[in-house]
């Protein structure tokens, strides 16, 4: 198994700019979540999915977009970055959420907005 | 809601140390509790987690935590520390049962282990 994979690794976007982050799972796993970490500030959820066509708002969702139609993959959207979004991304999966949803991340994507 | 609170934001420990890590979560109910860690350019790895029966459980590299219900806490410790343990780890709570919105993290704490 891969695991969860995410594209691309690096990304510099200009403001006003759109773009997806890719995120794939193939551990057949419900529940998909994006994060995102900036120092000091530990990992804010902003959004998640517990299957396929169900998606719904973290911690810190404004100017994020996500849809879930299969359930292997979980893209996030930028919808016009800002200087704000400049952050490392992980995407995260687990089984079926219960008292065991310990989560598997992604290796991260490092996105900065000029 | 939870939340979770890591004392420390930065330790600097020898080599050979002992290491105690402070968490402490914010609930009413029943949690399940983690830490992660994340070793420098790599993405985050769970060392251990609670979810019921002894409180004390032990993780990958010589990890171990102590789940305190009474104190709210899950303090994450080593007996010795090696320089490989150079890493940001993070405390994460998520309600039993339930909590679709994921886990809530702490904000992390910075450990350098100096050779």
């Amino acid at each position: 198994n891969a695991g969860v994979t995410q594209t691309p690794k690096f990304q510099v976007l200009k403001t006003g700019q759109s773009m997806t982050l890719q995120c794939a799972q193939d551990m057949n796993h419900e529940y998909m979540s994006w994060y995102r970490q900036d120092p000091g500030m530990g990992l804010r959820l902003i959004h998640y999915s517990v299957g396929a066509g169900i998606t719904d708002q973290g911690e810190v969702p404004n100017g994020y977009n996500v849809s879930r139609s299969t359930t292997e993959d979980f893209p996030l959207r930028l919808l016009s970055a800002a200087p704000s979004q400049t952050s490392v991304y992980f995407c995260a999966s687990s089984p079926w959420r219960g008292p065991y949803n310990e989560q598997f991340f992604g290796p991260g994507t490092r996105l900065t907005v000029l | 809601a939870q939340s979770v609170s890591q004392h420390n934001h930065h330790v600097i420990l020898s080599e050979a140390a002992s290491l105690e890590l402070g968490c402490n979560y914010s609930y009413g109910g029943t949690v399940n509790l983690f830490w992660y860690v994340q070793y420098p350019g790599q993405h985050l790895q769970l060392l251990l987690k609670y979810f019921s029966g002894d409180p004390l459980v032990k993780g990958i590299k010589g990890f171990e935590a102590e789940f305190i219900k009474s104190k709210f806490s899950f303090n994450l410790r080593k007996p010795s520390v090696q320089w490989s343990d150079t890493a940001e780890y993070f405390c994460a709570v998520n309600a039993a049962g339930g909590g679709a919105d994921g886990l809530t993290f702490g904000k992390g704490t910075h450990l350098i282990i100096q050779p």
